[in-house]
């Protein structure tokens, strides 16, 4: 079946500029979640979100920084006046998360995002 | 969650069994290891996880020491596309045994499988 898809899968943009980033989970997963991946870094979480619940916000680095996930389904990551340093590829997951059991993330291609 | 700590690199002959290992001595009881993999340019792949007991699927092997306080991933017959960052997880399962919610990653190990 479909993966998790992303778009775009290449973004540049002039530094002040805004960006929104997109998700396309998986069918049927409950669970999406949004990390980045900086040149030379690790994967860093950025936000999660599981059904109706209150998303985890805990990894946005900033206010600049927002996602919504709408009807369950897709998901926008916006990146407000962007910065140098938030150059990096945008990786989004999901996952079946309900009832027992232990559930394995689904990784998209990643979106790369250069910011000049 | 717990701490992990891992080798930065490893090299393997193709057809060779690799055996990548992953200290996490914090580990609580309720917490389970998971093992992803990153290829080149891709986003990372589930390769297994477990909780005490050794699991094995069509990809890897993952042995899990008595105390759980140590794993080891085993690749039994490497290839070079199995040359990739190979990151090892520990993540607290829920209540009910359920485990789900985001993984920490650290910097993993980068394993190059070569000919």
């Amino acid at each position: 079946g479909a993966g998790v898809s992303q778009s775009p899968s290449n973004k540049v943009t002039e530094k002040g500029k805004d960006v929104e980033l997109r998700c396309d989970p998986i069918s049927g997963h409950t669970a999406l979640y949004w990390y980045r991946q900086s040149l030379g870094q690790g994967l860093e979480f950025l936000i999660y979100f599981q059904g109706n619940s209150a998303p985890d916000k805990s990894g946005l680095p900033s206010d600049r920084f927002s996602a919504e996930r709408t009807g369950g389904s897709v998901s926008t990551l916006t990146i407000q006046r962007t910065q140098q340093e938030d150059s990096a590829v945008y990786l989004c997951a999901s996952s079946l998360a309900s009832g027992q059991g232990t559930y394995e993330q689904y990784f998209g291609p990643g979106t790369r995002l250069t910011v000049t | 969650d717990a701490k992990t700590t891992q080798p930065p690199s490893m090299d393997c002959a193709e057809g060779r069994a690799a055996n990548l290992p992953c200290n996490h001595s914090t580990i609580s009881g309720n917490e389970y290891v998971y093992w992803y993999r990153q290829i080149h340019s891709q986003g990372p792949q589930y390769i297994i996880h477990g909780l005490k007991n050794n699991e094995t699927n069509e990809m890897a092997s993952l042995i899990i020491t008595e105390d759980r306080k140590s794993s080891t991933l085993i690749l039994p017959h490497a290839t070079l596309r199995d040359t990739a960052v190979y990151y090892c997880i520990v993540r607290v399962a829920n209540a009910g045994g359920t485990s789900y919610g985001k993984l920490t990653f650290g910097q993993g190990t980068i394993l190059t499988v070569h000919p």
